[in-house]
């Protein structure tokens, strides 16, 4: 069975501009979690979205949006790119189902902002 | 609000020591309590979990008992590899309001040496 996957691998923007980032979650799975990981800031939730709405997202402010397709793979965008907004940017998705409290992550999108 | 504490890194123990990493929580109910690891330049992999206060959760060697009482969550080898050197994050996840958002330590770098 195929992991969570995301891309690009490496992306490189500068100040100003705008990063689309995607992940595909785990087959059946519905809900996907996105996370920032950034030098000395630990990890921090971002977004979650769960059968193609957004349920919640963490203390980011809304130049980060995305969204959730009908197929459960989803698109992060950043606008208006900060220098501050490098980082790794983690995928997550987590069954639906009953018991489904676990969260597998995808091998991150590294975005630099020049 | 929810919160992890894991001990300060970095730690570094030659091949076949013991490990401990400790990790307590704060939160408000009954939290999943979870060891992510992660690789140089790779994103995060389920460890081991426990749901429910006593639960022990093991994997590859490594073990953590859910102890309600003390809050804690600590993560244990008897006998380290040099491939276990990664930075290990506890974590926490709420149902309901939370909607099992993941609440991260800071995380902590083994380095194990041979």
């Amino acid at each position: 069975e195929a992991g969570v996957t995301q891309s690009p691998t490496h992306l490189i923007k500068t100040r100003g501009q705008q990063a689309t980032l995607r992940c595909s979650p785990i087959s059946g799975h519905t809900s996907v979690y996105w996370y920032q990981q950034a030098l000395g800031l630990g990890l921090q939730f971002l977004l979650w979205y769960d059968e193609g709405e957004e349920r919640n997202r963490g203390n980011f402010p809304p130049r980060f949006s995305g969204r959730q397709f009908p197929n459960y793979s989803s698109e992060l965008n950043v606008n208006a790119l900060e220098l501050e907004d490098s980082a790794l940017y983690l995928c997550a998705s987590r069954s639906g189902l009953a018991g489904g409290e676990t969260q597998y992550f995808g091998p991150g999108t590294r975005l630099l902002v020049l | 609000g929810n919160s992890v504490t894991q001990m300060e890194g970095p730690v570094t123990l030659s091949e076949e020591a013991f490990l401990t990493i400790n990790c307590t929580y704060t939160a408000t109910g009954y939290p999943s309590l979870f060891w992510y690891v992660q690789y140089p330049g790779e994103g995060l992999q389920l460890l081991l979990k426990a749901t429910k206060a006593d639960d022990k959760g093991s994997n590859k060697g490594f073990e953590a008992t859910y102890r309600k009482e003390t809050t804690s969550f600590h993560l244990e080898k008897g006998s380290v590899q040099v491939s276990d050197s990664a930075v290990y994050f506890c974590a926490l996840s709420l149902s309901g309001g939370s909607n099992y958002k993941l609440t991260f330590g800071k995380g902590t770098l083994l380095t194990v040496n041979p």
